[in-house]
C-alpha cells in the first residue's frame, strides 16, 4: 500500500532557530502534498497545500514566511518552521495520495517542541 | 466539504463489536464517505470508504443508510489497539487526491479490557 514517511518523528529546538521537516512518498509520486498541524486534544488543522514545482497554497491565518514549504520533487515536500517560538510547538503531519481517486495517506507526524 | 456529526466519545469492551455512527444529512450525490482513525501520537490512518453500498475490508465494515444521510463504521471485534479517534469525512468523487481532508472532532473510542 501507499506509504508516506515523515522525518524526524520528534525534534526539540531552541527559540529563534529553524527546523526542517521532511515528508516523502515512498512508493508513489505525489504532485500534491498536504501539511497539517495538531495541538493537544484538538483535531487536525490544514496549514498548506504543497504543489510540486510551484508555490504552496496556505490556509488563512498561516504565515507563509514562517512556515516555508518546498516541494522540489514528486516524492519530497519539506516544511521549515523558521524562527521557531514556543507557541509553534505542535504535532505536524503530512499527507499525500497516489492518484486523485485514492484515499489520502498520512505520515506518522513530527512532534516539535520549542524551548 | 459537507458537514458530518459524530458522538464525542464511545466506550466498548474488548472483543465486542463496535458501531460508530456518523450523520451527514447534507451529503451530495457524488460524495464518498471516508473513515480515518488516529491512534495516540500517530498520523491518521485510512480505514474504509464507500459511496452507496456497504463495504467490507480487513479492518472494518461500513454500513451506509439507504438515503445516505448516515453511516456506521463497524469494528467486528474491538481490541485494545482499536482505541483511537475515528473521523468520518465526506469527499467529492473527483477531489479525493487533489484536495485536503477537513477533519471534524471525531469520536474518541475507548476499549476496556
Amino acid at each position: 500500500g501507499a506509504v508516506v514517511s515523515q522525518h524526524p518523528s520528534w525534534v526539540i529546538c531552541k527559540s529563534g532557530t529553524s527546523v526542517k521537516i521532511e515528508c516523502r512518498s515512498l512508493d508513489f509520486q505525489a504532485t500534491t502534498m498536504f501539511w497539517y498541524r495538531q495541538f493537544p486534544k484538538q483535531s487536525l488543522m490544514l496549514m498548506a497545500t504543497s504543489n510540486e514545482g510551484s508555490k504552496a497554497t496556505y490556509e488563512q491565518g498561516v504565515e507563509k514566511d514562517k512556515f516555508l514549504i518546498n516541494h522540489a520533487s514528486l516524492t519530497l515536500s519539506t516544511l521549515t518552521v523558521t524562527s521557531a517560538h514556543p507557541e509553534d510547538s505542535s504535532f505536524y503531519i503530512c499527507s499525500a495520495s497516489p492518484d486523485p481517486r485514492s484515499p489520502l495517506h498520512f505520515g506518522n507526524g513530527t512532534r516539535l517542541t520549542v524551548t | 466539504d459537507a458537514k458530518t456529526t459524530q458522538p464525542n466519545s464511545m466506550e466498548s469492551n474488548e472483543e465486542e463489536p463496535v458501531h460508530l455512527p456518523c450523520n451527514h444529512s447534507t451529503i451530495s450525490g457524488t460524495d464518498y464517505i471516508h473513515w480515518y482513525r488516529q491512534l495516540p501520537s500517530q498520523g491518521p490512518e485510512y480505514v474504509i470508504h464507500g459511496l452507496t453500498s456497504n463495504v467490507n475490508n480487513r479492518m472494518a465494515s461500513l454500513a451506509i443508510a439507504e438515503d445516505r444521510k448516515s453511516s456506521t463504521l463497524i469494528l467486528h471485534r474491538a481490541t485494545l489497539r482499536d482505541a483511537a479517534v475515528y473521523y468520518c469525512i465526506l469527499r467529492g468523487y473527483m477531489d479525493t487526491g487533489r484536495r485536503a481532508l477537513t477533519f471534524g472532532s471525531g469520536t474518541r473510542l475507548q476499549v476496556q479490557p
